[in-house]
């Protein structure tokens, strides 16, 4: 066990529409990371928070959106699904900015149909 | 682009004998690297990393080997473990202060009891 809580684990639903994906960081860490791995393939890097703030953002796209609150956890917003937005999506998170040691979640496996 | 490769997307191995895991990257910025394993349904975790000053970084069973003139790196595990049966991938990072990082896409160890 990580640590790092993710929900849902699963979430199956159609083109078109919007779903949000959470994720609880272990305790005390401040940064968040959130990365997609589609199928066969390595975990793309989409974005990262650091104590509230968005701190790098990788290949994300315009129809995703993430943020950091108080509280440290956070939310993906997936919009206007598409096939192609199928995969599985991680959470990491790490204390520091300094360290590379990243704590995953188990991910949410995203099906649209 | 792919950055990180990992060329092998499976490899087979006798318990007791050595794994070797290997991993190439591109991009010259890169000086961190890490391996993450990954077990079904499990999100990725840490196993070991090296900074790009040095070759060699051993922890336990595990020792990872970085050849900065071939840009290549790769992962011995001696003696190999039916429980090291997993997905390993590779990673790489460049610069502190945002650890997104790049993954390659992953071999899938088995190892035969």
């Amino acid at each position: 066990d990580s640590g790092v809580t993710q929900t849902p684990k699963h979430l199956i639903t159609a083109t078109g529409q919007r779903v949000t994906l959470r994720c609880s960081p272990r305790s005390g860490d401040l940064s968040v990371y959130w990365y997609q791995q589609s199928l066969d393939q390595g975990l793309q890097f989409l974005i990262q928070y650091y104590n509230g703030e968005e701190r790098a953002k990788g290949n994300i796209l315009e129809r995703f959106s993430a943020q950091q609150f108080p509280d440290l956890h956070s939310e993906l917003n997936l919009s206007s699904l598409e096939l192609g937005d199928s995969a599985l999506y991680f959470c990491a998170s790490s204390v520091s900015l300094v360290t590379g040691e990243l704590f995953f979640g188990e991910g949410s496996r995203l099906t649209v149909l | 682009d792919q950055q990180v490769k990992q060329n092998s997307p499976s490899l087979s191995v006798q318990e007791g004998r050595i794994s070797i895991l290997n991993c190439d990257y591109t991009n010259s910025m890169f000086d961190y690297f890490l391996w993450y394993k990954k077990y079904p349904a499990e999100g990725p975790t840490f196993l070991i990393s090296i900074s790009s000053i040095k070759d060699k970084n051993e922890d336990g069973r595990f020792t990872v080997f970085l050849n900065k003139s071939a840009k290549h790196l790769s992962l011995h595990i001696v003696p190999s473990q039916p429980g090291d049966s997993a997905v390993y991938f590779c990673a790489a990072s460049s610069g502190a202060g945002s650890y997104q990082l790049t993954f390659g896409k992953g071999t899938k160890l088995s190892v035969i009891p």
